[in-house]
């Protein structure tokens, strides 16, 4: 069965410096990755994906995410956090198995300090 | 281009009402998503439709849940009678469908309030 953990509930940045929320995933087979954003009262928002190809995949807002296959992880990234980056953030797989059904990680809020 | 448009935003009601849902997927996107997000939690699938088909509805709990796509396009969720757990957001999503690695697009959300 493909998983995917976010262990950190909460990640705490100030302002200008870098930021990672870090992702794990367990899955048969080569994974489809992905990363979303959710601002309060809204919906889902597409950030980035891996499929194939470069392991770095660079993504909407400044955002990249890192796709390491030996530790199966796809941390988000950032090198300069912004106020407005504060949002909650998820990582979802998709494995080839199960048609393909995309399984969602609980989330983590990111909160960044002026 | 529009995105995923949901209505209503925000519905109260008393529990063993019932309640429905709506759902206009982006427009040429075949496949759409019906998904529950608890607070503190990520979406989960509740169904899946391939144009009118439902292709995945494993996760919906049939006995009170109900959901259409007539044509093809637009789509209803129904909760018959609302229990106080159902309290939730309940997203709309849609894709292409072109193959394994298309990304949904999520609508804004319902917010039901079951009392």
């Amino acid at each position: 069965a493909q998983s995917v953990a976010q262990p950190e509930d909460q990640v705490n940045v100030a302002e200008g410096n870098p930021l990672t929320v870090k992702c794990t995933y367990s899955v048969s087979g080569n994974p489809y990755l992905f990363w979303y954003v959710q601002y309060p009262n809204r919906g889902l928002q597409f950030l980035l994906k891996y499929i194939t190809g470069d392991n770095l995949v660079k993504g909407s807002y400044g955002f990249e995410a890192e796709f390491n296959k030996s530790q199966t992880s796809f941390h988000l990234k950032k090198p300069s956090a912004l106020v407005s980056d504060s949002a909650l953030y998820f990582c979802a797989v998709r494995g080839h198995t199960g048609g393909f059904k995309t399984i969602f990680g609980a989330g983590t809020r990111l909160f960044v300090k002026a | 281009e529009a995105g995923v448009v949901q209505s209503p935003r925000y519905k109260i009601i008393e529990k063993k009402q019932p309640v429905a849902f709506w759902c206009n997927p982006i427009s040429g996107h075949n496949t759409l998503y019906w998904y529950l997000q608890n607070l503190g939690q990520g979406p989960e699938l509740l169904i899946r439709y391939e144009n009118e088909e439902a292709v995945d509805d494993s996760q919906l709990p049939k006995d009170r849940f109900s959901a259409e796509r007539l044509k093809g396009v637009d789509s209803t969720l129904k909760i018959q009678p609302a229990e106080l757990g159902d309290s939730a957001v309940y997203l709309c999503a849609s894709s292409t469908g072109v193959g394994s690695t298309d990304t949904q697009y999520f609508g804004p959300g319902t917010r039901l309030t079951v009392l």
